[in-house]
């Protein structure tokens, strides 16, 4: 079956320290990779995705991601945290089995303090 | 530029009464629409993604049903709620007609919180 996980419901960063955001995948084909972030009381906000070439891809806000096909991971990575970056984070798959579905993990909230 | 209105924010309704949310987009045209719910501030469902006008398909069996009257206007109803469908639900567009291409992202509206009491 087809998924995609966020191992973690939290994370915690001090602000100006590097922070990661997992998300590991399993799906059949080559996977099409998203991120995405949301604000409180907020619709969803596209970060960065990975369809093809270059591993390390870079988006919105200075975060990028790292695909890495071998652990099937699409970490989320920013050299140095903000405040303003705590948010609830997406990670997202699309699903080969469909033109329309993508699979969403169940989303990881980062908290960045001062 | 494009953009994609949804509301009302928030909605409290009894358990029974109907249920309409009204989303649009503009800017656009012949946009793939989708309606998602997401429980507890967590996890994305979809529940109906729409590629034209009068083409809806629907994900999950449930109380609720969706329509698209006009290109760029998907609402999501429901005859009777139900206390299940309380949540937080999410228009979305992505500008590819047809299909939701590898190299295609989806645009988010603000969100309707739904109680039903």
């Amino acid at each position: 079956a087809q998924s995609v996980a966020q191992p973690e419901d939290q994370v915690n960063v001090a602000e100006g320290n590097p922070l990661t955001v997992k998300c590991t995948y399993s799906v059949s084909g080559n996977p099409y990779l998203f991120w995405y972030v949301q604000y409180p009381n907020r619709g969803l906000q596209f970060l960065l995705k990975y369809i093809t070439g270059d591993n390390l891809v870079k988006g919105s806000y200075g975060f990028e991601a790292e695909f890495n096909k071998s652990q099937t991971s699409f970490h989320l990575k920013k050299p140095s945290a903000l405040v303003s970056d705590s948010a609830l984070y997406f990670c997202a798959v699309r699903s080969s089995g469909s033109n329309y579905q993508l699979i969403w993990g169940a989303g990881t909230k980062l908290i960045i303090k001062p | 530029s494009q953009t994609i209105h949804q509301w009302p924010a928030t909605l409290v309704q009894p358990v029974g009464s109907p249920l309409s949310l009204e989303c649009t987009v503009e800017g656009t045209s012949n946009p793939n629409l989708y309606w998602y719910r997401q429980a507890a501030g967590r996890g994305l469902q979809l529940l109906f993604y729409s590629v034209g006008i009068g083409q809806i398909s629907s994900e999950v069996p449930q109380n609720l049903s969706a329509s698209r009257p006009q290109d760029r206007q998907f609402i999501l109803s429901s005859k009777k709620l139900l206390l299940s469908d309380s949540g937080f639900y999410l228009c979305a567009w992505s500008p590819l007609h047809g299909s939701l291409a590898t190299n295609e992202k989806l645009f988010f509206g603000s969100g309707t919180q739904l109680s039903v009491l």
